[in-house]
């Protein structure tokens, strides 16, 4: 069974970086594009940030733009999330996800999630 | 950006009952929206895509209708572990990938 699991959350300062991962079970992680998601305490889902299944194509949500960086490594089958100059309002559980197309694209497979606490 | 709103908010049923919920787009997204349900703890999964195809392993009371920009999520008859809390989603027009602020269904 694939699966994707999710590590590097913690407690961080404002101001401060981290560096999440997402490990892929299974040898198909290079044939999907990869996204991170989160979820702040009590809210809603927020997309973050697309990595298609090369690498070669890259996309941010404004509210993260200029601070995250995706990247992966289809040798090693992960998939990352360097986040720098990290704010209150970035406290949330991290999701990797991955996407599929059925007849457009959506995510069929999630991990569990990786919790962010910005605070000092 | 597509906007998705919700509604309603919050549903309280009672199993065995039947659960309507709806998402409405800003602007046309044609057929593609996904909808994924949420229980506490657990990441989202995903219940139906293309508006109105079950994905893998989903039950048959689950079901999506709807194009352009009204859509709804039917749930035939509720059972106790569908209570949750339901997003709609679309990536027609990206970036952003949008979902919409969700639905708590509740038991009554």
């Amino acid at each position: 069974e694939v699966q994707l699991v999710e590590s590097g959350g913690g407690l961080v300062q404002p101001g401060g970086s981290l560096r999440l991962s997402c490990a892929a079970s299974g040898s198909t992680f290079s044939r999907y594009s990869m996204n991170w998601v989160r979820q702040a305490p009590g809210k809603g889902l927020e997309w973050i940030s697309y990595i298609s299944s090369s690498g070669s194509d890259i996309y941010y949500a404004d509210s993260v733009k200029g601070r995250f960086t995706i990247s992966r490594d289809n040798a090693e089958n992960s998939l990352y999330l360097q986040m720098n100059s990290l704010r209150a309002d970035d406290t949330a559980v991290y999701y990797c996800a991955r996407e599929v197309n059925w007849g457009y694209w959506y995510f069929d497979l999630w991990g569990r999630g990786t919790l962010v606490t910005v605070s000092s | 950006e597509i906007v998705l709103t919700q509604s309603p908010a919050t549903l309280s049923l009672s199993p065995g009952e039947r659960a309507t919920l709806s998402c409405r787009a800003s602007q046309s997204v044609r057929s593609y929206l996904g909808w994924y349900q949420q229980k506490p703890g657990q990441p989202p999964r995903l219940l139906i895509y293309d508006a109105s195809n079950r994905a893998t392993g989903i039950p048959a009371r689950f079901s999506g209708s709807g194009s352009g920009t009204d859509f709804t999520l039917t749930i035939s008859s509720l059972e106790p572990e569908d209570f949750a809390v339901y997003y709609c989603q679309q990536r027609i027009n990206w970036p952003p990938i949008t979902f919409g602020q969700g639905t708590r269904l509740e038991i009554k």
